[in-house]
């Protein structure tokens, strides 16, 4: 089962381009989370969403209720941005149990 | 500063052997998870914990079990390791309630190899 489907799955930009990671899901949610992982592992949450749109630094996020679709944008790349992007749903009455797309991975060029 | 931290980065353990991957969070959170996360399937979800002493068992629980007996540690155990266990696994924790109050917080990730 892929109640979550992240497009594309690997993307390669140059440095300073714009770049957009889509995420869609097919479940009714409560909210939605990007995650950042670097090679190495850990996690760091960049994002929780419920409507609208975030921004926090070069990394904007907006979600499309009635759409079930998400986007991650990257504005101006930098290599350091190379990291594996996963988009996570939340569904309602689940006891708060994410369901996590497979994630992309994003390599910036210098 | 929410921590979540993960007791070893790196493990090589023999098959049959008991074996113990600890967490720790720092942010008084109710829920706590793991998951293995292997490549071209994601984060899967082994267990999770929604109070002390509580567990409900996630996707995929077959060969793991786990220990809450205080709100800040989960435990992970395999009862008796096999290759197929070979992995990265990764802890996390988040508050109970809705929406973006529910936002998770991972640890480090440990990365288990299985001999």
């Amino acid at each position: 089962k892929n109640e979550v489907e992240q497009s594309p799955q690997n993307l390669t930009a140059q440095e300073g381009e714009f770049i957009t990671i889509n995420c869609s899901y097919s479940v009714g949610i409560s909210a939605l989370h990007w995650l950042q992982q670097h090679p190495g592992g850990g996690i760091v949450s960049l994002f929780m969403l419920s409507s609208g749109k975030k921004k926090h630094g070069r990394l904007i996020a907006t979600i499309n209720i009635q759409e079930k679709h998400s986007s991650l944008h990257i504005t101006a790349s930098h290599p350091r941005d190379s990291a594996v992007y996963i988009c996570a749903v939340l569904p309602p009455n689940t006891g708060n149990q994410f369901y996590f797309g497979t994630g992309t991975s994003l390599t910036v060029i210098p | 500063d929410v921590k979540v931290t993960q007791s070893s980065r790196y493990l090589v353990k023999r098959t049959g052997e008991k074996v113990f991957l600890e967490c720790v969070q720092d942010m008084d959170h109710e829920n706590m998870f793991w998951y293995r996360q292997d490549p071209g399937l994601g984060l899967r979800l082994i267990y999770f914990s929604y109070d002390v002493k509580m567990k409900e068992k996630g996707d995929i629980p077959e060969g793991y079990s786990v220990s809450r007996e205080k709100k800040e540690r989960f435990s992970l155990i395999l009862e008796s390791a096999s290759t197929n266990q070979t992995s990265m696994y990764l802890c996390a924790s988040s508050l109970s309630g809705a929406g973006s109050n529910t936002e998770a917080f991972f640890g480090q990730g440990t990365r288990l190899t299985v001999v």
